[in-house]
């Protein structure tokens, strides 16, 4: 049984606009959340975290929402640029517990 | 900036042979743990250290595949023998504790089982 569930396989994306990548999860006891960018051929790299005690996290052009009550989350990426190109995974941990990860979200920027 | 290393970087074998893994965490990095990512799928952990101590194998198909940390610092996965449905990327990431201590990734191992 999947805990954490990325349900789109891939999203199309105009360079300049507004990539929105959702998440879900069923464990209500996960109390932190990641979201890795992974290119080709390499490892995931860290992007963007949330703690469960708030709602909202800002980077740069990245943004992360949390909706507890929904157990959602998602990623918004404002602008898009092609660099932006890539898979991207939600993980997330129980107290001590391993990141457990969603199947990932290939996001395509199309300039 | 200090980065987790892997070794080798792709790997070819054919089944029922062995084959083994490095990992060299980050320095100062306690928690280590491998992963293993199937084309399409997200990463799914196979065994977490703390320092030189087994945390989690659950995962760890035991009867082909082992772990090691001796010294609690680098990590070698083996698997003997491989077989088909082994080929993946296996992925290390290090941690300077377990919970809610951000892993960072190594570059992985792509391993092809022919």
């Amino acid at each position: 049984d999947q805990q954490v569930k990325q349900n789109s396989p891939s999203l199309s994306v105009q360079e300049g606009r507004i990539s929105i990548l959702n998440c879900d999860y069923t464990n209500s006891m996960f109390d932190y959340f990641l979201w890795y960018k992974k290119y080709p051929a390499e490892g995931p790299t860290f992007l963007i975290s949330i703690s469960s005690i708030k709602d909202k996290n800002e980077d740069g052009r990245f943004t992360v929402f949390l909706n507890k009550s929904a157990k959602h989350l998602s990623l918004h990426i404002v602008p898009s640029q092609p660099g932006d190109s890539a898979v991207y995974f939600c993980a997330a941990i129980s107290g001590s517990t391993p990141l457990v990860f969603g199947k990932g979200t290939r996001l395509s920027v199309i300039a | 900036e200090a980065e987790v290393a892997q070794s080798p970087r792709y790997k070819i074998t054919e089944k029922s042979q062995a084959v083994a893994f490095w990992c060299d965490p980050i320095s100062g990095h306690a928690t280590l743990y491998w992963y293993r990512q199937i084309l399409g799928q997200g990463p799914e952990l196979l065994v977490q250290f703390q320092d030189e101590s087994v945390v989690d194998d659950s995962q760890l198909p035991k009867d082909r595949f082992s772990a090691e940390r001796l010294k609690g610092v680098d990590s070698t996965l083996k698997i003997q023998p491989a077989e088909l449905g082994d080929s993946a990327m296996y992925l290390c990431a290090s941690s300077l504790a377990p919970g809610p201590y951000l892993a960072y990734f190594g570059p992985g191992t792509r391993l092809t089982v022919l």
